[in-house]
């Protein structure tokens, strides 16, 4: 059973770097997958923030490519995000995902940005 | 980047059927775009109900089901329980990249 646990800072200050990390229990993140981060302002809709594949192709929304990158880290077993030059609205909870037969989710973590 | 389309709010009866639709800003919805659909309650995690249109992961309950449905993604909900209101989210694929709907709240009354 596939498990996923995101992980990082709760507070990051405006103009500084988000980064979080995914842990990926019961499967490897170099087996055949799609590997998803997404994130849910309070109260508002899912946004697709980006995914890499097994092999590290990586594709970001259009919106957030400038200041995004996914990579994996096999060693670890674990997926990360960076997201550069944050900005109040950047707040949000991170959801990181596999895609496979289905996609299947962490439980989120909050961020919040903030002085 | 296309806009995808849901009905920002629905309301049934228990017991009742209503069909959930997804639209894509580029045209009609294909199985190409390997729809999937999301049911998220207040305080929790988004979990899958329906992936690549229409197959059902072990947990989703029979009442849903997905298809295309003129020129849209749909989720039918047949036989509608009180549980079962909540947000849900269509998510369609363009290439490499996703878009999400803005979701649907249903209600279920």
């Amino acid at each position: 059973q596939v498990q996923l646990q995101e992980s990082g800072p709760g507070l990051v200050k405006p103009s500084e770097t988000l980064s979080l990390t995914c842990a990926v229990s019961g499967y490897s993140v170099n087996s055949l997958s799609f590997w998803v981060w997404i994130r849910q302002p309070p109260g508002k809709g899912l946004e697709w923030i980006g995914r890499i594949s097994h092999s590290g192709v990586t594709y970001y929304n259009p919106s957030l490519t400038s200041r995004v990158a996914i990579s994996m880290d096999t060693s670890k077993n674990q997926i990360s995000l960076r997201l550069s030059s944050v900005t109040a609205a950047d707040t949000a909870v991170y959801y990181c995902a596999r895609r496979g037969a289905g996609i299947y989710w962490g439980q989120g973590t909050l961020v919040t940005v903030s002085s | 980047q296309a806009v995808v389309t849901q009905e920002p709010s629905l309301t049934v009866s228990p017991g009742g059927t209503v069909t959930l639709t997804c639209g894509s800003s580029t045209g009609a919805v294909a199985s190409g775009h390997y729809p999937h659909w999301f049911q998220q309650k207040p305080g929790q995690a988004p979990r899958t109900l329906i992936y690549d249109t229409n197959n059902k992961h072990s947990w989703t309950p029979a009442r849903f089901s997905g298809s295309l449905l003129g020129g849209k993604a749909a989720l039918t909900l047949s036989g509608a329980q009180p549980e079962d209101e909540a947000e849900y989210y269509c998510l369609l694929s363009y290439g490499g990249s996703g878009v999400f709907g803005g979701g649907t709240k249903l209600t279920v009354l």
